[in-house]
């Protein structure tokens, strides 16, 4: 069965304390993205990755770092987790020239203390 | 970042009803997408568009590609209860995208 798979679902953590949100698919999908949703300002793009070591900023990177050392696989990293950081998180795939048309995961809701 | 404005915020409707939802925005995009989102699950995506004036057919889910470029509606017919959700309207500009605001649907039976 095709999924994007994430990892924990839910979290209570404390500022500062490092957290990483794994995110991977079965698809063979070259595309790899977050987003973060708040109430009242729709789903917003952290980052994304093109292919395997190719990511690049979206529209609120700050505070986020990723990695993609292989194509299924596209953790979030918060090094150094803030108040303004809870949020549900989505990770997003997609496929070749149809990118864009992009898979969901079943989200991370994340709640820093 | 690019502002999509979607509207309306929320929509009350019967069952049987037509529901009508736009995005606007001052930027030009490349690409349009809808999508649905059910409580706890993440957004499914219903239509996408890639040429302006494009009109596109999902059952009975319609979208347009506005000329302009800086806009898109999505029309449902005939409305039945488990269109209830959150609508969000998505553009793309080169690889990165920006979403709406969401509409969210209620269909009284």
């Amino acid at each position: 069965e095709a999924q994007v798979t994430q990892n924990p679902r839910y979290l209570i953590t404390v500022t500062g304390k490092k957290l990483t949100v794994t995110c991977s698919q079965n698809m063979n999908h070259e595309y790899m993205s977050w987003y973060r949703q708040d109430p009242g300002l729709g789903l917003r793009q952290i980052y994304y990755s093109m292919n395997v070591e190719v990511t690049d900023k979206g529209d609120v990177p700050e505070g986020y770092k990723v990695s993609r050392k292989e194509k299924r696989n596209f953790p979030l990293i918060l090094e150094s987790p803030s108040p303004n950081q809870t949020s549900l998180y989505f990770c997003a795939t997609g496929s070749g020239r149809a990118y864009n048309e992009q898979f969901f995961g079943p989200g991370t809701r994340l709640t820093v203390l | 970042g690019q502002q999509l404005n979607q509207s309306p915020q929320s929509m009350f409707i019967q069952e049987g009803e037509d529901v009508s939802m736009n995005c606007t925005s001052s930027s030009i995009f490349n690409t349009w997408l809808w999508y649905k989102q059910d409580p706890g699950e993440g957004p499914v995506l219903l239509i996408a568009l890639y040429k302006a004036g494009e009109l596109t057919s999902n059952g009975r889910l319609t979208a347009q590609f506005g000329i302009t470029r800086k806009d898109s509606f999505l029309n449902i017919s005939a409305s039945i209860p488990s269109d209830v959700g959150i609508y969000f309207c998505a553009g793309q500009i080169g690889n990165q995208f920006y979403f709406g605001t969401g509409t969210s649907l209620t269909v009284i039976p």
